[in-house]
């Protein structure tokens, strides 16, 4: 069965800092993974998606994320912190079964954006 | 033009009670599903729904029993609320497919509180 772990369930960064936000995966099929964001109080929104297309993605908001195979890895960065990039990150995994219709969802980090 | 949308926003209601949450999503998609995310942010995956079938029935207890009249709906039924059950309830659609991403679009939940 697929899992989702994502190091460090918060992390702090000053405005203008680089954001890096961790991600590993176990899964016996080809990938297919997400990341998205949860602003306080509101519901999920996706940032970007891996689909084998290319192993660098690009999503919204100037994040982005690369694909490891060999480190079962989709980390999350973004060059410059912005205090609206605060909110919970949750990396996903399309499930293996049922056509992909089971995700399953990491533990999810809190990034916290210092003036 | 809300993609998924669902009522209520918040409940609070009595130990012991029965209530409903409704959702309703206008992206065409053929799956939709009903996630509970805990006090400390961690999303499980409850039910979801194909076609009006159920595919998906994680470990739920039976007082919980999605109901779908069509496939832009899905509502969640919850008998003899706990305690327990005090969390966010999220709802969320997909286009499911051997080929298909899967990218599941949410609803922004519904805060239910179980005095």
């Amino acid at each position: 069965a697929q899992s989702v772990t994502q190091l460090g369930s918060h992390v702090s960064v000053s405005e203008g800092a680089l954001v890096l936000l961790r991600c590993n995966y176990s899964s016996s099929v080809p990938p297919y993974l997400f990341w998205y964001v949860q602003y306080p109080n509101q519901g999920l929104q996706l940032l970007l998606k891996y689909t084998s297309a290319a192993t660098l993605v690009k999503g919204i908001n100037g994040f982005e994320a690369e694909f490891k195979k060999s480190e079962t890895s989709f980390h999350l960065t973004k060059p410059s912190a912005h205090m609206s990039d605060a909110a919970e990150y949750f990396c996903a995994v399309r499930g293996e079964d049922n056509y992909g219709q089971n995700f399953v969802f990491g533990p999810g980090t809190r990034l916290s954006v210092l003036p | 033009d809300t993609a998924v949308s669902q009522t209520p926003k918040y409940l609070v209601t009595q130990m012991g009670n029965d209530k409903s949450i409704k959702c309703e999503q206008n992206l065409g998609h053929d799956t939709m599903y009903w996630y509970k995310q805990d006090s400390k942010k961690f999303l499980k995956i409850m039910f979801s729904y194909n076609n009006k079938e159920l595919i998906i029935n994680e470990t739920v207890p039976n007082r919980f029993s999605p109901k779908s009249p069509d496939k832009a709906h899905l509502n969640l039924h919850i008998n003899s609320l706990e305690l327990g059950d005090s969390a966010v309830y999220f709802c969320a659609s997909g286009e499911v497919g051997f080929d298909s991403y899967n990218e599941q679009f949410f609803g922004p939940g519904t805060r239910l509180t179980v005095l």
